[in-house]
């Protein structure tokens, strides 16, 4: 079955360096997704992004993000100086329909571990 | 996205069905119900979603009433591994990103 992988699986990184988290989508998907869950708290929506263009994004995506689609596969997020409050898990979903868009299929996830 | 609400946590015996409820009273004709779970801090996982009839898959049926203002997911069997975080979410529309509320807790036990 087709899924969504996401890289690194753990990523430590000191306050204020850039890091980047790198997602594949699903390989015939048009529309891509970051979210994250803080520790104990609900998954927040940060950005979607179609036709390489953000399509929506929420309050919590900031100047501090950013989101590329470098190519024909990969899919990028990246906090250019990351915060102690950046830690948590960051999945990327995809999704091959804008009728039905809310059927996304969602990676593994990264853990960002900002100290 | 259309207020959903959920009860905050439900037990479950293993092999017996798990019903779990959803309040979207403010929803709107043309507005899909899914339902959506996370297992121990994984990447959520698409279960079903429906219009206005009854619906089934490999994993779930969901029974939306026929005010659409509530629906229920049922899990016919439930096992150990079903336990996990289950959200219901209505999307304002087409073309929007999914918005996660708290979901129910639903703990399975032997």
């Amino acid at each position: 079955e087709p899924e969504v992988t996401q890289t690194p699986s753990h990523q430590v990184t000191q306050m204020g360096q850039e890091v980047i988290l790198r997602c594949v989508p699903i390989s015939n998907h048009l529309y891509f997704y970051w979210y994250r869950q803080i520790l104990g708290q609900k998954v927040e929506f940060l950005v979607s992004f179609y036709n390489n263009e953000i399509s929506e994004k929420s309050e919590i995506f900031d100047d501090q993000f950013s989101v590329e689609r470098p190519d024909g596969s990969n899919f990028t997020l990246k906090i250019r100086s990351t915060k102690l409050e950046d830690s948590a898990m960051y999945f990327c979903a995809s999704s091959d329909s804008d009728r039905i868009r809310a059927e996304a299929f969602f990676g593994q996830g990264t853990r960002l571990t900002v100290v | 996205d259309a207020k959903t609400t959920q009860p905050p946590s439900m037990d479950c015996a293993e092999g017996r069905a798990a019903n779990l409820p959803c309040n979207h009273s403010t929803i709107s004709g043309n507005e899909y119900v899914y339902w959506y779970r996370q297992i121990h801090s994984q990447g959520p996982q698409y279960i079903i979603h429906g219009l206005k009839n009854n619906e089934t898959n490999e994993m779930a049926s969901l029974i939306i009433t026929e005010d659409r203002k509530s629906s229920t997911l049922i899990l016919p069997h439930a096992t150990l591994r079903d336990t996990a975080v289950y959200y219901c979410i209505v999307p304002r529309q087409a073309g929007t990103a999914l918005i996660f509320g708290k979901g129910t807790t639903l703990s399975v036990s032997s």
